[in-house]
């Protein structure tokens, strides 16, 4: 069964550096976006992607943040200049953009960033 | 402000038993919601989808979606210990995104 998959599962930086943290959404799958997850605390939209540019962001998504799509494959999310309360598991999820089912978001497995 | 609204829990069950989880949300222009299973420290894996009104079963899930009470439930029939952890229901609101509530831990008492 397809599914999605990040990279690294774990990413360990210091405050002010920059990381990126990588997806490869469901090979058919035209919608992509990043939440994210602090821990305890539920899950929080970041951004969404379509046909190569943003298509909705929340008041999270800052400067610091940014998505690109480099290839056919991949989907990444960069935070430039991490901080403290960035640290929190960060999902990646796809969905297909046909019928009813558009809306129906298949998440990866999570990379955990921790910022010291 | 779209909320989803959802008891944290814990919510305990026998085992062999019925777990009844809940969900409210606050706006009317409501497109779907889906209900997600949460492992500790995994990431969120999909159960079920609904888009209107009634029942939708799936194997031993039940999903139910009421848009006049802005209110969806999940049912579990015969509860397994492996049924144990946080069920995430998520509404999608017109827009791209999933709108999540806090999370409902179940426990599956053997």
């Amino acid at each position: 069964e397809p599914e999605v998959t990040q990279t690294p599962s774990h990413q360990v930086t210091q405050m002010g550096q920059e990381v990126i943290l990588r997806c490869v959404p469901i090979s058919n799958h035209l919608y992509f976006y990043w939440y994210r997850q602090i821990l305890g605390q539920k899950v929080e939209f970041l951004v969404s992607f379509y046909n190569n540019e943003i298509s909705e962001k929340s008041e999270i998504f800052d400067d610091q943040f940014s998505v690109e799509r480099p290839d056919g494959s991949n989907f990444t999310l960069k935070i430039r200049s991490t901080k403290l309360e960035d640290s929190a598991m960060y999902f990646c999820a796809s969905s297909d953009a046909a019928g009813p089912t558009k809306e129906t978001q298949y998440f990866g497995p999570g990379t955990r960033l921790l910022v010291l | 402000q779209k909320e989803v609204e959802q008891n944290s829990g814990p919510l305990s069950v026998p085992e062999g038993a019925i777990a009844s989880l809940n969900c409210t949300y606050s706006d009317r222009v409501s497109q779907s919601f889906f209900w997600y299973r949460q492992y500790s420290g995994k990431s969120p894996e999909l159960i079920m989808s609904i888009y209107s009104n009634g029942d939708k079963e799936d194997g031993r899930f039940t999903a139910q979606l009421n848009k006049a009470s802005q209110y969806v439930s999940l049912l579990i029939r015969d509860s397994q210990p492996s049924d144990s952890a946080t069920y995430l229901c998520a509404g999608n609101f017109g827009n791209e995104k999933l709108t999540f509530g806090t999370g409902t831990r179940l426990t599956i008492i053997p």
